[in-house]
């Protein structure tokens, strides 16, 4: 398995753009994951999904961010209009479920995002 | 809010001495916990874990130790080598939580040579 796959790898945008964020799970995990990392917070959970539903959207910063799973091999994370405090590194996780060693989640490359 | 800690920013340390990356939490219902280490331009990886039933949990040079009574987890490393220099990050879930796993800042360790 090629593990998690995330495009773009960086973007770079100006403000007010919409930004489309991709991610492809790994095959067979029931769960996905957003998020964020910044130098001030670390690695912050945005949202996440299991088995294409989303279950807790709490860590989505404003209304400006929304995310989707329309199918299992594939989410979107969208900004819209994107601000420069956007700007960070886009992180999508996958695992197969929720205890144990199952709970090990699976990280995608990353997408590192600047908005001018 | 911070419910998993990790206060030191940074570590350097000899290569063929021990790193000790220390993580609080804040959480008492947190019950299982993982490290991550993550290179420059790419996602973390899983380094090892620990569930809350056991203290200790160990993997080659890897070992994470953990104190629930103080909230408080170490991962150590020995021998350190140069090729450990990584950020590492401090995870912790709780299981009645909806797999709400929380992520410390980070701590950048640098091994030199």
């Amino acid at each position: 398995d090629a593990g998690v796959i995330q495009s773009p790898r960086h973007e770079v945008t100006e403000m007010g753009q919409e930004v489309t964020l991709r991610c492809k799970p790994i095959s067979g995990h029931d769960y996905l994951f957003w998020y964020r990392q910044t130098m001030m917070r670390g690695l912050e959970l945005l949202i996440y999904f299991n088995n294409n539903v989303p279950i807790d959207d709490s860590g989505m910063p404003e209304d400006r961010f929304s995310a989707k799973m329309p199918n299992a091999s594939f989410s979107t994370l969208k900004i819209q209009p994107s601000e420069p405090r956007d700007s960070a590194v886009y992180f999508c996780a996958s695992s197969l479920g929720l205890a144990g060693v199952q709970e090990t989640q699976y990280f995608g490359p990353g997408t590192r995002l600047l908005v001018l | 809010d911070q419910q998993v800690k990790q206060n030191s920013p940074s570590l350097s340390v000899q290569e063929g001495r021990i790193s000790i990356l220390n993580c609080d939490y804040t959480n008492s219902m947190f019950d299982y916990f993982l490290w991550y280490k993550k290179y420059p331009a790419e996602g973390p990886t899983f380094l090892i874990s620990i569930s809350s039933i056991k203290d200790k949990n160990e993997d080659g040079r890897f070992t994470v130790f953990l104190n629930k009574s103080a909230k408080h987890l170490s991962l150590h490393i020995v021998p350190s080598q140069p090729g450990d220099s990584a950020v590492y990050f401090c995870a912790a879930s709780a299981w009645d939580n909806n797999n709400d796993m929380r992520f410390g800042a980070g701590t950048r360790l640098t091994v030199k040579p």
